[in-house]
């Protein structure tokens, strides 16, 4: 099946500083790729929708200068956290489908801001 | 915006034990997703219900979709402890391949 990879696994950054983290489909093409955030015994919120070639669709009150989304080609999309702080910390998933249907999770990446 | 509901949140059961596990959403969709979710791990896909009536089963789990109902089940036989896990019901809207997360079942099964 399809492979979608998330790199790294996880992260420990210091206050203030940024983070990127990458989502790449493996075996397939994806115009569109997903970022969500999950807190510890939460389920997962979408974040924004991420489209290649163009800009990234935010979900209600996630600030989009601070998530940025770079979509550049049909395989990869990364997400960075800038000047992240403690309130940031968390496990941040991607996930990306064929043209045919469904979705395809990555493996996840916990960030710890310290 | 689409909305899903999961029931219970959390649950613990013996061994050995059946229970269901109801995920209902909010508009019409045509797929319908299971998912498994291990302490600090991403999401392992249990099922993908595509149809009204759907019913797949694997193992001691068994998933079926009522579109009209807008209503899911995940039906658990004769647990055992493998299986505490937390499970989430996704609902992929029908514009796009975008998903909505039911809030997540913890099962603890219990020997």
């Amino acid at each position: 099946g399809a492979v979608v990879s998330q790199h790294p696994s996880w992260v420990i950054c210091k206050s203030g500083t940024s983070v990127k983290i990458e989502c790449r489909s493996l075996d397939f093409q994806a115009t569109t790729m997903f970022w969500y955030r999950q807190f510890p015994k939460q389920s997962l919120m979408l974040m924004a929708t991420s489209n290649e070639g163009s800009k990234a669709t935010y979900e209600q009150g996630v600030e989009k200068d601070k998530f940025l989304i770079n979509h550049a080609s049909l395989t990869l999309s990364t997400l960075t956290v800038t000047s992240a702080h403690p309130e940031d910390s968390s496990f941040y998933i991607c996930s990306a489908g064929p043209d045919s249907g469904g979705a395809f999770f990555g493996q996840g990446t916990r960030l710890t801001v310290v | 915006e689409l909305k899903v509901e999961q029931n219970p949140l959390f649950l613990s059961m013996q061994e050995g034990k059946n229970y269901t596990i109801y995920c209902n959403y909010s508009t019409t969709s045509d797929r319908l997703y299971w998912y498994r979710q291990d302490p600090g791990k991403s999401l392992e896909s249990l099922f993908v219900l595509l149809s009204n009536g759907a019913v797949k089963q694997e193992g001691r789990l068994m998933a079926s979709l009522d579109t009209k109902a807008r209503l899911s089940t995940l039906h658990i036989t004769a647990a055992v402890h493998d299986l505490s896990a937390t499970y989430f019901c996704a609902v992929e809207s029908n514009t796009g391949n975008q998903f909505y997360f039911g809030t997540g079942t913890s099962l603890t099964v219990i020997p």
